[in-house]
């Protein structure tokens, strides 16, 4: 069975880093894209980035590229997502996600149950 | 990047009705698209990938079509568990980008 299991709720302040986690079983880590989407409070969903943990390879939007970093460990199944100075706009719901195939085109076929990160002072 | 536009943002609906959202690319993508579901505090699910292809343990009443710039999500038969926020994605180039949702409602 497939699954991804995020690391638990965080309360941060600004200013602070933080490196969240999602650990994968049930498949092949290396072989599949994994991707990572924001929710904010009451609003849409919002694609970061990706990474193929083969090799690294990763793709970031724009919207967050040098905001955040990506990445993942082939020896542990576990992709990351980290802040070095969080903001409270960070304030957010944090998804990972399988991508479907063994291209990064056919959507998010298996879902992490979120993390809820809540930034304040 | 490509900007994908939903529409409507809600609808309001009845069980029974058949539902169908729009979802349009700002260039074109090829059949790159899919289609998740969302309910309240849960994370997405996955409906529809590659535009028209369901994915396994969806049932049946949903569908969707279309290619290149304009596509569609339909619910032929909408159930009480279908009420819920609808997303489409385009993948055929990066960054990978979501539209806006629609809420389905009573």
């Amino acid at each position: 069975e497939v699954q991804l299991v995020q690391s638990g709720a965080e309360v941060k302040k600004p200013g602070e880093s933080l490196k969240i986690s999602c650990k994968i079983s049930g498949y092949n880590f290396s072989r599949y894209w994994i991707g990572w989407v924001r929710q904010l409070p009451g609003k849409g969903l919002e694609w970061m980035g990706i990474i193929y943990p083969d090799d690294s390879d990763t793709r970031y939007s724009p919207s967050f590229q040098g905001q955040i970093t990506i990445s993942a460990d082939k020896s542990i199944s576990t992709a990351y997502l980290q802040w070095s100075s969080l903001k409270a706009s960070d304030t957010a719901m944090y998804y990972c996600a399988r991508i479907k195939g063994l291209t990064a085109m056919l959507g998010l076929d298996y879902w992490g149950q979120g993390i809820l990160l809540t930034v304040s002072s | 990047d490509i900007q994908m536009t939903q529409s409507p943002s809600s609808v309001s609906a009845s069980v029974g009705d058949r539902v169908t959202i729009t979802c349009r690319a700002s260039q074109g993508i090829n059949d790159w698209l899919a289609w998740y579901q969302q309910k309240p505090g849960k994370a997405p699910k996955l409906l529809i990938y590659a535009a028209s292809s369901l994915q396994s343990g969806v049932p049946s009443r949903f569908s969707g079509s279309g290619s290149g710039t304009d596509f569609t999500l339909t619910i032929s038969s909408l159930q009480p568990e279908d009420f819920a926020t609808y997303y489409c994605q385009q993948s055929n180039s990066f960054p990978l980008t979501f539209g806006g949702g629609t809420k389905v409602e009573i």
